[in-house]
């Protein structure tokens, strides 16, 4: 099955610790996401790469790493910089086939901060 | 501004009965592209249905569709004879054509639709 696979399910992180949060797709496209979601909220865009070895930041990259050496992998690093980590993190796919792209979604990692 | 509102916090509905869950866009684009997600309980975004600027019919999918009224920048997603299963969060989402370096979603902040038997 193609699909977007996200690990773990659940995270916790202790004070001044980075923690990276695991984003694998086997649907072949060339663009991957990492989306931030805090509670009652919509999606936030924190980092995007379209190409292997090159990402660009989104609207609230500040605290967070990412690295794109293979095609199928966008692992997220959330580092001891970022205060207020507690979210869930979607990670997601697409084609770069134009305005009709459409981006699928992996199940999600909840972070919590011990 | 706000690039996507969903005025609805919740919604309710009737098993069977047809609901519209509210979206209104601001983009000064010609070209843009409209998505709705459903999030279920589990948290994975799911999508639906696509709306581009320049389709001239409204989009259907299934019990899904988009009533796109483009010079109003509204994208109502109606959801027809709803099922207990459709209980989840909804949320709208833009592209916008000028943005095809970055191609990431705007997404506004959902409306929470709650089924009844």
């Amino acid at each position: 099955d193609g699909g977007i696979t996200q690990s773990p399910k659940y995270l916790f992180r202790k004070e001044g610790q980075n923690v990276t949060l695991s984003c694998e797709q086997n649907l072949n496209h060339d663009a991957m996401y990492w989306y931030r979601q805090d509670p009652g909220q919509g999606l936030r865009l924190i980092y995007y790469s379209q190409i292997v070895n090159d990402f660009q930041k989104g609207d609230i990259a500040e605290g967070y790493s990412v690295s794109r050496e293979k095609k199928e992998s966008f692992p997220l690093t959330v580092t001891s910089a970022q205060k207020n980590p507690t979210a869930f993190y979607l990670c997601a796919s697409s084609t770069l086939a134009g305005a009709m792209e459409t981006q699928y979604f992996g199940p999600g990692t909840r972070l919590l901060v011990l | 501004a706000q690039k996507i509102t969903q005025t609805q916090p919740g919604m309710f509905v009737q098993e069977k009965e047809a609901v519209t869950l509210d979206c209104t866009y601001d983009t000064s684009d010609q070209s843009y592209g409209l998505f709705w997600y459903k999030q279920p309980s589990s948290g994975e975004m799911i999508f639906l249905i696509y709306q581009g600027s320049y389709d001239e019919q409204n989009a259907t999918e299934g019990r899904y569709s988009l009533n796109f009224q483009k010079a109003r920048k509204s994208a109502n997603l109606v959801i027809s004879a709803s099922q207990l299963g459709d209980s989840a969060m909804y949320f709208c989402a833009m592209r916008e054509g000028k943005d095809t370096g970055r191609r990431a979603l705007t997404f506004g902040s959902g409306t929470r639709l709650q089924v009844q038997p």
